[in-house]
């Protein structure tokens, strides 16, 4: 099956700083999502792009499919951005979506 | 819209014991999902559903079953639970495949099996 995997594991910044989360798969594509889980274990969806570019706020993605990466960029950091970050690719062929093992990110005050 | 609700919320089971977590979605989403997240790892495949009467294993479905008699409700079934069984799960839904299949996910079913 196809392989995700997110770079870095682990990330801790100060407050207001500005992050590159990356998340790299081994084949073609045509679902990607990044996905937010907060301290308590919630999932929320931030973007859904398998190619291209959207801006959310403090947050924006880049998907070059045809590299087969993806990356989150996290702006002004904020300490309830602090969590688990996953990337998850649906293979073209399939319906199923497959999770990286995720970015832990610390945001100190 | 209630989204994915999931129950239970909290369980403690023996090894050896049978139990179902409950899964419905209230969005008339085709797919439906079953993952199992172990501490400090990302989200594994259990089994999959993209309709009613349809289901499929994923990365992880041993020890596990599934159904799908209706649109809404997608439970899981666990079989003589194993204490590699403790883990979180989570179900999740999405309208179909490719494009605008935004995921949603219930807020997860904690499992322990002592």
């Amino acid at each position: 099956g196809i392989q995700v995997e997110q770079s870095p594991p682990d990330l801790i910044l100060q407050e207001g700083a500005n992050s590159t989360l990356r998340c790299n798969f081994s084949d073609s594509v045509n679902n990607l999502q990044w996905f937010h889980q907060n301290p308590w274990g919630q999932l929320i969806n931030l973007f859904y792009i398998p190619s291209g570019t959207k801006q959310n706020g403090r947050l924006s993605a880049t998907t070059v499919a045809t590299e087969r990466y993806s990356l989150l960029y996290i702006s002004s950091s904020q300490t309830t951005d602090s969590g688990v970050y996953f990337c998850a690719v649906g293979e073209t062929s399939g319906s199923r979506l497959t999770f990286g093992e995720g970015t832990q990110l610390t945001v100190n005050p | 819209n209630a989204g994915v609700t999931q129950t239970p919320k909290f369980r403690i089971l023996k090894i050896g014991q049978s139990m179902t977590l409950q899964c419905a979605q209230d969005m008339n989403h085709n797919y439906m999902y079953w993952y199992r997240q172990d501490p400090g790892m990302g989200l594994k495949l259990i089994y999959y559903s993209v309709g009613a009467g349809i289901t499929d294993k994923g990365e992880v479905p041993n020890g596990y079953n599934v159904s799908r008699s209706t649109t809404e409700d997608f439970p899981l079934r666990l079989e003589l639970a194993a204490p590699s069984q403790t883990s979180v799960y989570f179900c999740a839904s999405s309208y179909s495949r490719g494009r605008g299949n935004t995921i949603y996910f219930g807020e997860g079913s904690w499992l322990t099996v002592v």
